[in-house]
């Protein structure tokens, strides 16, 4: 059973870049995609973007020109940079392994415990 | 972007009651639709993926339906541990969209 734990900067400021990782236990990185969702405050989720075992990335195009996500095989883990960050992105900030049907439907399972990060002057 | 709408954003319910959440997408998205439900504190948790099979695990008291651009999920008879936030996706098309949540809570 794939566990996903995950960590990273909490409080930042405006300008500064949010790194968050997000380790997977239990499984492997290969043959998936990797996910990165967040929440903001009183809000509904957003998809920020998904690696492949590969390395090849896909981005939401509202947050394409700030985000890199990055894939560490040896550490069995994967990592979402988002820079230039402002108020707009305080939220609770998720990783998610992507489950899918070959060549069909996929879905978010399971998820990372969650990580509240405060963009805050 | 394919929007996706729930219906009603708001529920509230009684243990034991039926219930029904509605998402309806903005484009035609065959099957790629998936239902979680999210607790204050916690990660969201799949409870029906591809428009209507039951994650395992999950209790039969929730069910789905629906194909193209409307879709319903079902809980048959509420119990306390069942109010909670609920939210549909899309996976369809790029980039994934989800609804705008559906909070159930305690009549």
């Amino acid at each position: 059973q794939v566990q996903l734990q995950q960590w990273g900067s909490g409080l930042l400021k405006p300008s500064e870049t949010l790194s968050l990782t997000c380790g997977v236990y239990g499984g492997s990185l290969s043959g998936y995609y990797w996910s990165w969702i967040r929440q903001a405050p009183g809000k509904g989720l957003e998809w920020i973007g998904d690696i492949d075992h590969l390395g090849y990335t896909y981005y939401s195009p509202s947050l394409k020109s700030r985000i890199i996500i990055s894939l560490d095989t040896s550490k069995n883990q994967f990592s979402l940079n988002l820079s230039s960050v402002t108020a707009a992105d305080t939220g609770v900030y998720y990783c998610a392994k992507v489950s899918r049907i070959p060549a069909g439907p996929k879905w978010f399972d399971p998820w990372g415990q969650g990580t509240l990060v405060t963009v805050s002057p | 972007d394919i929007q996706m709408t729930q219906s009603p954003s708001s529920l509230s319910a009684s243990v034991g009651d039926r219930v029904t959440i509605t998402c309806r997408a903005s484009q035609n998205i065959i099957s790629y639709l998936n239902w979680y439900q999210h607790k204050p504190g916690t990660a969201p948790k799949v409870l029906i993926y591809a428009a209507y099979t039951l994650q395992s695990g999950v209790s039969t008291r929730f069910s789905a339906s629906g194909s193209g651009t409307e879709f319903t999920l079902t809980i048959s008879s509420l119990q306390p541990e069942d109010f909670a936030t609920y939210y549909c996706q899309q996976s369809h098309s790029f980039p994934q969209t989800f609804g705008q949540g559906t909070k159930l809570e305690i009549k």
